[in-house]
């Protein structure tokens, strides 16, 4: 049973770039989290979303970032005229209702350096 | 503003000891509580998880520890191994199961053999 699936692992943009990064939950998982670490920190929260909705983007800036989770295919977080900012570690992660307990399960990541 | 703290960024405990991780927070609300270990290059990975209905979970050698009154939690593992050796990392919801977990800084962990 193949865990939460990041693609790619490291990524490479000049500034100005665009960046895409995808994520493919577990199997049996309609929950999906992103979450960014920048160096010496935690993992902070970015969005949350089930099959073709946006549930909670509290955490997600304000501009050039956005997400979606389709009904066919993986969770893409979009990063667009990306900044030297930009550059961390995005984790995904996804749930499944298990009692009244959601553990999210994490991929990965995808390393993201903008140059 | 940091809602969930781990004031130690590292701890060093011998091989068949055991580790206490702790983790602090703030925010009143939050009522579900997760730890994951981390390895370099790699996702977290879900350890263990405590409601605050209860004040102890404990799972192989992994045990929570919740003080809701003192907005505290702890992680001990006993014994610890070389192949505990990871970043802990401290989560907290602020509701059950739901969406975003509010993570602390991480404490980096080393068993010595």
């Amino acid at each position: 049973n193949a865990g939460v699936m990041q693609n790619p692992r490291h990524l490479v943009r000049r500034r100005g770039q665009e960046a895409r990064l995808r994520c493919s939950p577990m199997k049996g998982h309609s929950h999906v989290y992103w979450y960014r670490q920048l160096p010496e920190e935690g993992l902070k929260f970015m969005v949350y979303l089930q099959k073709e909705n946006i549930i909670d983007e509290s955490g997600m800036p304000k501009e050039r970032f956005s997400a979606e989770f389709p009904k066919e295919g993986p969770s893409i977080l979009r990063i667009q005229q990306v900044v030297r900012g930009d550059s961390a570690a995005y984790f995904c992660a996804s749930s499944a209702v298990v009692g009244t307990s959601y553990e999210q399960y994490f991929g990965p990541g995808t390393r993201l350096t903008v140059t | 503003d940091q809602q969930v703290k781990q004031n130690s960024p590292s701890l060093s405990v011998q091989e068949g000891r055991i580790s206490i991780l702790n983790c602090d927070y703030t925010n009143s609300m939050f009522d579900y509580f997760l730890w994951y270990k981390k390895y370099p290059a790699e996702g977290p990975t879900f350890l263990i998880s405590i409601s605050s209905i209860k004040d102890k979970n404990e799972d192989g050698r992994f045990t929570v520890f919740l003080n809701k009154s003192a907005k505290h939690l702890s992680l001990h593992i006993v014994p610890s191994q070389p192949g505990d050796s990871a970043v802990y990392f401290c989560a907290a919801s602020a509701q059950t199961g739901a969406n975003n977990l509010f993570f602390g800084t991480g404490t980096r962990l080393t068993v010595i053999p």
